[in-house]
């Protein structure tokens, strides 16, 4: 099965710097990357997803690139701020597949 | 209507007792899952249903039984339970199947004593 993993676990940046999470997934069949963000004692909830056809797609602040070939896709959140604070999740999942594989997570800390 | 709703918030159950946790979407979304999320971890896939059949069992103890009476519901009853199975139950839906976005609900945070 898919296996995903994600770096770094904990990443603390100054308010107004860039932040970047990467991730790797193991199966060559997987085809769409969404990214989560879930704040303290709230669900998950998505910010950013990328397909396969594509290397890189850009929402105001955040941006991911995906690399097909190295199979691997980071998540790009430039220009941070306090409310950028939470755990964020990439995940990796098939073409019509029913199961979501989601990386360890990442505990981004904005400080003001 | 893009909400996913779950009922109840919290629940504490001792492990004799018999509870439900509920799910409804009105969003038409043809497949809806069941995460168990434990403290700082991500969320672990239980169940999937796909147009109201079950399609992925996770390997979960029989204690968890899901339950989709219809394509707007779903329900996971809970019997006998052990402590180490107190965490956050996350239901989630998607338009068709996992390559589109979840919608995650609320969640119900479950305490086994």
């Amino acid at each position: 099965g898919e296996n995903v993993e994600q770096h770094p676990s904990t990443l603390s940046v100054q308010e107004g710097d860039s932040a970047v999470i990467k991730c790797t997934y193991s199966d060559s069949a997987s085809n769409y990357f969404p990214w989560y963000k879930q704040e303290l004692g709230k669900r998950p909830q998505l910010i950013i997803d990328i397909r396969s056809n594509v290397g890189e797609k850009k929402d105001q602040r955040i941006a991911v690139t995906l690399n097909k070939t190295a199979k691997h896709f980071s998540l790009h959140i430039t220009e941070t701020q306090p409310e950028d604070s939470a755990v964020y999740f990439c995940a990796a999942s098939r073409n019509a597949g029913n199961m979501l594989t989601f990386g360890g997570g990442t505990r981004l800390m904005v400080k003001p | 209507d893009t909400e996913v709703t779950q009922t109840p918030k919290h629940l504490v159950m001792g492990m004799t007792n018999k509870k439900s946790l509920k799910c409804e979407q009105h969003m038409g979304h043809r497949a809806m899952y069941w995460y168990k999320q434990k403290a700082k971890k991500p969320p672990e896939l239980m169940f999937v249903y796909s147009y109201e059949k079950l399609s992925i069992n996770e390997s979960v103890p029989s204690r968890f039984s899901p339950e989709c009476p219809n394509s707007s519901l779903l329900n996971l009853h809970l019997h006998a339970l052990q402590p180490e199975d107190s965490a956050l139950y996350l239901c989630a839906s998607s338009h068709q199947s996992a390559s589109y976005e979840q919608y995650f609900g609320p969640g119900t945070r479950l305490t086994v004593t």
